[in-house]
């Protein structure tokens, strides 16, 4: 079955700082999905990626898709407090309807 | 528009009982998600209904189990609850169609004791 690995597992940065984090899939990705959970709260829609080499941004986030490489990255420009969350990747298996998700990056930003 | 709402938030439940949960989708959502969430397995997928009917299924015992109504409001059941089953359940909505965005309730923590 596919699995998504996510690096790093948690990440703490000073206001300001830019950070990325990655999601590696093991088998051919049909798409990716990144979402942020505050803690035992739901999850937050953020962006979908369907392309090879796609590139969405929102507000100071930017996602982009490696097909080739499996990979899908999240980028924060100049992090505030209000990013500060768990990011959680997901992925159609298979290119069902199933999503597999990713074990989370939780972010911590220091003020 | 509303988003996705789900009953109760909280739970707490001994073993050997059961529990029931609901989920009302976005309005005009016609597939229903459930996904259980814990610190160990991060999050699974349960089960998925689309008009009523249980389009995909996950890797859980027959214990869980849901179902659909005609308005698309799902209710999920877990019977003869364990500890293990201590969770939280999240449901998510979607139009129906393939690879759209699936769209996540606040989530129902159930506590088993």
């Amino acid at each position: 079955s596919q699995e998504l690995e996510q690096s790093p597992q948690s990440l703490i940065v000073q206001e300001g700082k830019n950070l990325t984090i990655n999601c590696t899939s093991s088998k051919t990705l049909y798409g990716l999905y990144w979402y942020k959970q505050k803690y035992g709260e739901g999850l937050i829609f953020l962006m979908m990626l369907q392309k090879g080499g796609e590139e969405k941004s929102h507000e100071k986030i930017t996602a982009k898709l490696d097909e080739k490489k499996q990979q899908s990255s999240l980028h924060i420009t100049a992090s505030q407090p209000s990013h500060a969350g768990i990011y959680l990747c997901g992925a159609p298996q298979g290119g069902s309807e199933k999503l597999v998700f990713g074990k989370g990056t939780k972010l911590t930003v220091n003020p | 528009k509303a988003g996705v709402t789900q009953t109760p938030r909280y739970l707490i439940k001994t073993r050997g009982q059961q529990v029931t949960l609901s989920c009302s989708p976005i309005s005009g959502h016609r597939s229903v998600s459930w996904y259980q969430q814990t610190p160990g397995q991060g999050l699974q997928f349960l089960f998925e209904y689309f008009s009523e009917t249980q389009r995909n299924k996950g890797n859980f015992p027959g214990r869980f189990s849901g179902r659909q109504f005609s308005n698309s409001r799902s209710e999920m059941n877990v019977s003869t609850l364990e500890l293990g089953d201590s969770a939280l359940y999240l449901c998510a909505s979607k139009l129906g169609g393939n690879q759209e965005t699936q769209y996540f309730g606040p989530g129902t923590r159930l506590l088993v004791l």
